[in-house]
C-alpha cells in the first residue's frame, strides 16, 4: 500500500517569498507518479504539477516546481514569488502506474500575508 | 471547456435519510472516481468507473453507498440511512483515456448529517 506523510499541518509566508512544502511518500513499487493538488475554500482540486519516478529531472510549472528526491522518498513542492491567491490547502498525492487511483496526504494550509 | 460538475453542492439532512448526488464529468472523458474527504484530511477513494462499469470499490463504501455511471456519462453516489459519521465532501474526479494520471476534480457536494 502506498502511504504519503505531510507533516506540516499550516505555514505561514510573507508574499512574494518563496516557499517550500513537504511530502514524504512510501511504495514498494518502482513505478509511480507523485502528484500536488491545491484546494481552494471553493473545494475544487486543483492540479498543479506532476513527477514521474523515472523522470530524471525535476518537474517545474511555472512557479511550481517539485523537488524530487528519490533516495530520499520526498517530493516537496516549492513555490516560487508566493501571491496571496496562493493562500489555500494544498495536497501532495501518488499513484502507481496503470492506475490513476489517488493517495493523498494530509495536506498542508498555506497562509500568504501581505 | 466545462469541468467536472457536481450537485448539490450542500445538502443537509436528518440521520436516516437517504441523499443522493449527482457528478457530470467532462465529456469524453471515460473514467470517473468518486473520493470522500472528512474535515483536517485528504480525500480518500471510494470508487471508479470506466465507462459504465464500476471496476473497483473501496472498503470504505458500506453496503449503504450505491454509485453509478448507467451510460457511462454522469454518475450518481446514493447514501441511504445516512449516520452523523458520513458527514463529508464528497469529491468525483474524471479523467480521460490517454492522460498521464491528471484527475480533473468538481467543487465537491457537502454532505452535513444532523
Amino acid at each position: 500500500a502506498q502511504k504519503i506523510t505531510q507533516t506540516q499541518p499550516g505555514m505561514f509566508v510573507q508574499e512574494k517569498e518563496a516557499v517550500t512544502l513537504d511530502c514524504t511518500y512510501d511504495t514498494s513499487d518502482p513505478s509511480y507518479g507523485l502528484f500536488w493538488y491545491k484546494q481552494p475554500s471553493s473545494g475544487e482540486m486543483i492540479f498543479l504539477i506532476y513527477q514521474g519516478s523515472y523522470d530524471q529531472q525535476n518537474a517545474t510549472e511555472g512557479r511550481y516546481s517539485l523537488n524530487f528526491q528519490k533516495a530520499r522518498k520526498s517530493a516537496n513542492l516549492v513555490i516560487s514569488a508566493s501571491q496571496l491567491g496562493d493562500s489555500a490547502m494544498y495536497f501532495c498525492a501518488m499513484s502507481l502506474f496503470g492506475n490513476e487511483k489517488l493517495t493523498f496526504g494530509t495536506g498542508t494550509r498555506l497562509t500568504i500575508i501581505p | 471547456d466545462t469541468g467536472v460538475s457536481q450537485n448539490p453542492r450542500h445538502k443537509i439532512t436528518k440521520r436516516g435519510q437517504n441523499v443522493t448526488f449527482r457528478c457530470d464529468p467532462i465529456s469524453e472523458h471515460n473514467r470517473l472516481y468518486w473520493y470522500r474527504q472528512t474535515l483536517g484530511q485528504g480525500p480518500e477513494f471510494l470508487t471508479y468507473f470506466q465507462n459504465e462499469a464500476q471496476l473497483e470499490k473501496s472498503r470504505l463504501l458500506s453496503d449503504r453507498f450505491s454509485a453509478e455511471r448507467p451510460k457511462g456519462s454522469f454518475s450518481t453516489l446514493e447514501i441511504q440511512r445516512t449516520e452523523q459519521g458520513d458527514s463529508a465532501m464528497y469529491l468525483c474526479a474524471s479523467i480521460p483515456w490517454s492522460n498521464t494520471g491528471e484527475l480533473f476534480f468538481g467543487e465537491g457536494s457537502r454532505l452535513t448529517v444532523l
